[in-house]
């Protein structure tokens, strides 16, 4: 059973452009959640799905930042305009259901730079 | 001020010797703590709980004061492979398991 699976696992983006982060869930897992990690800090949570629903986007940035999690296909995490304070570590998590954090297991992460 | 605080280190420590970590939490609502452990530009990994009564796991034993707000690690006979980032972890009460991080603590154990 593979485990959480992001990619790409660095990328690379000129100021202005979109980045898309994909992360894909353990199999059997419905439950989504995103966290940045700048340098030097902690994770934060940006946001958590459902397959079709965005439940708390409270840790989202109000502008260019969205998310989904459609009924195919892996979570998208979507960045406009990427400006240079954009740079950072992409982590999503994934879990059956929301019994616990210790049934939260996460990927290995996207890094991305901004030129 | 920080949910989760942490001293940052680093901390610097020969093989064999006992380390502790800190961690203060700002919300007397939090419910759950947890241990974390990061290794350079890799994901969190799940270390241990941590409970009221506090817990042990092999050279690891984590406490809990609700009243202090505070939790600690410590660990004994210090390996090379400790060494990593060392992040405290805690759940708000109420809906679901969202997770709070702490900036993290490094570790460095050298020989």
């Amino acid at each position: 059973n593979a485990g959480v699976m992001q990619n790409p696992r660095h990328l690379v983006r000129r100021r202005g452009q979109e980045a898309r982060l994909r992360c894909s869930p353990m199999k059997g897992h419905s439950h989504v959640y995103w966290y940045r990690q700048l340098p030097e800090e902690g994770l934060k949570f940006m946001v958590y799905l459902q397959k079709e629903n965005i439940i708390d986007e409270s840790g989202m940035p109000k502008e260019r930042f969205s998310a989904e999690f459609p009924k195919e296909g892996p979570s998208i995490l979507r960045i406009q305009q990427v400006v240079r304070g954009d740079s950072a570590a992409y982590f999503c998590a994934s879990s059956e259901e929301d019994r616990g954090p210790d049934t939260q297991y996460f990927g290995p992460g996207t890094r991305l730079t901004v030129l | 001020r920080k949910e989760v605080e942490q001293d940052p280190g680093p901390f610097n420590v020969p093989e064999g010797a006992t380390v502790a970590f800190n961690c203060t939490y700002s919300n007397s609502a939090s419910q759950s703590f947890f241990w974390y452990r990061q290794d350079c530009r890799k994901e969190p990994k799940l270390l241990m709980s941590v409970y009221s009564s506090g817990n042990e796991d092999g050279r690891f034993t984590a406490q809990l004061n609700r009243a202090s707000q505070y939790i600690s690690l410590l660990i004994r006979d210090s390996k090379l492979s400790d060494s990593a980032t060392y992040l405290c972890v805690v759940v708000i009460s109420g809906g679901y398991n969202k997770l709070i991080f702490g900036a993290g603590t490094r570790l460095a154990v050298h020989p």
